[in-house]
């Protein structure tokens, strides 16, 4: 089966980095994303890892090891409008997407 | 930029009612994809096609919901009767490979 966990809420303050940690139990691992979601919208991609090691694009970095079935992403400088719901989502071999149950960030002045 | 087209945005139905929506993919797109989010929780996939055909339907609950994508390009989902934990955010995405682009989905409330 899958199994995908990420802490429900975190909050940080502007300008300050937050690392949100992603673990996951699958078979035929074929990759991870991370998307995020404004409250009433559709979720955005942000970042996709498929070897081991650190993604870094802009502001935000994203980290997989997958001997550990272990995700982070990374946000760095954090600006109000970075409050949001953070997804990570794995891809199974022959499936769609399965996502967690996402981390709502709360970024406060 | 290409985008995911739903329609309607918002829908509130009656408990006992027919709802349909209607998803139109990116250009090219063969996978499309039916989520269903309830608050606070992470999309759950209810039906995936390739091109016309259903490829998963295991979470689809068929008694009541049924999906549609006659010509392979644009896609409905029609729920007959709603019930009131039907009340979500339904999403639809489109993909040519693993990243998948997400239209900005139908939020239903069923009262």
């Amino acid at each position: 089966g899958q199994n995908i966990d990420q802490p429900t809420e975190m909050t940080a303050t502007e300008g300050a980095i937050v690392q949100i940690n992603c673990t996951y139990q699958t078979s035929g691992f074929n990759g991870l994303f991370w998307y995020q979601q404004h409250a009433g919208e559709a979720p955005t991609f942000l970042s996709y890892n498929v070897l081991d090691g650190l993604e870094e694009k802009g502001r935000f970095s994203s980290f997989l090891s997958r001997s550990k079935g272990y995700s982070y992403l990374l946000l760095k400088e954090l600006q109000m409008k970075d409050s949001a719901s953070y997804l990570c989502a794995v891809n199974q071999a022959g499936t769609a997407l399965i996502f967690g149950k996402g981390t709502t960030l709360s970024v406060s002045s | 930029e290409a985008e995911v087209a739903q329609s309607p945005r918002y829908k509130i139905t009656e408990k006992s009612q027919a709802v349909a929506f209607w998803c139109d993919p990116i250009s090219g797109h063969a996978t499309l994809y039916w989520y269903r989010q309830i608050l606070g929780q992470g999309p759950e996939l209810l039906v995936q096609f390739q091109d016309e055909s259903v490829v998963d339907d295991s979470q689809l609950p068929k008694d009541r919901f049924s999906a549609e994508r006659l010509k392979g390009v644009d896609s409905t989902l029609k729920i007959q009767p709603a019930e009131l934990g039907d009340s979500a955010m339904y999403l639809c995405a489109s993909s040519t490979g693993e990243k998948l682009f997400f239209g900005s989905g139908t939020q239903l409330s069923v009262l």
